[in-house]
């Protein structure tokens, strides 16, 4: 079964150029996590949706950060303007239902120059 | 504020051994523990889950402990291989927060053949 896809699976851009970070769910999953990875400050949760509706969006470090997801196979994380400090690994992992685990992509590095 | 948090950062063990790594948390409220293992350049990976009604669970050459008295969780390995060297997180699932997870910050294992 093919699990979470990310792409691009690498990005190096200069700062102030927007950035858009695509996730396809696995099919059939309800819930849509978005995560960055640093090492100070581990992995840590960005936003989240269930059924394609953003629920918390507490974890989004700024208004230069969005995400949507128009339907059920599909989200995207923008930044705009990106910034040197965004560099990061950024995740994107579904669930089936609650209770169940979250499974990840292999993630999008992110260096911005 | 409440989190999940690992004793060990890092874990040598010797090829064939059994390997522990621990886990605290902090939230009574918790309800689902899981264990992740993320090897480099790749996503948290799946291993094992727990609820919080059971103290066991376990897998293929893995076993998860659950001691709510004490807050404290625990990932066995037995038999520990080359390939199971990775970074192995904890994460709770707090009741009642829509299936946000918080992660611990991550415990290396390495494997010595």
């Amino acid at each position: 079964d093919a699990g979470v896809i990310q792409s691009p699976r690498h990005e190096v851009t200069e700062m102030g150029q927007e950035v858009t970070l695509r996730c396809k769910p696995i099919s059939g999953h309800n819930s849509l996590f978005w995560y960055r990875q640093t090492m100070m400050r581990g992995l840590e949760l960005l936003i989240y949706f269930n059924n394609n509706v953003p629920i918390d969006d507490s974890g989004m470090p700024e208004d230069r950060f969005s995400a949507k997801m128009p339907n059920a196979s599909f989200s995207t994380l923008k930044i705009q303007p990106s910034e040197p400090r965004d560099s990061a690994v950024y995740f994107c992992a579904s669930r089936f239902g609650a209770g169940q685990p979250q499974h990840f992509g292999d993630g999008t590095r992110l260096s911005i120059l | 504020g409440e989190s999940v948090g690992l004793h060990l950062p890092t874990l040598s063990v010797q090829e064939g051994d059994n390997s522990i790594i621990n886990c605290a948390y902090s939230n009574s409220a918790s309800d689902y523990f899981i264990w992740y293992k993320q090897e480099s350049g790749k996503g948290p990976q799946f291993i094992i889950d727990i609820r919080s009604n059971m103290d066991k669970r376990q897998g293929q050459r893995v076993t998860v402990l659950l001691n709510k008295t004490v807050k404290h969780l625990s990932l066995q390995i037995a038999a520990t291989q080359p390939g199971d060297s990775a970074v192995y997180f904890c994460a709770e699932n707090i009741a009642n927060q829509g299936g946000k997870l918080i992660f611990g910050q991550g415990t290396e294992l390495s494997v010595k053949p």
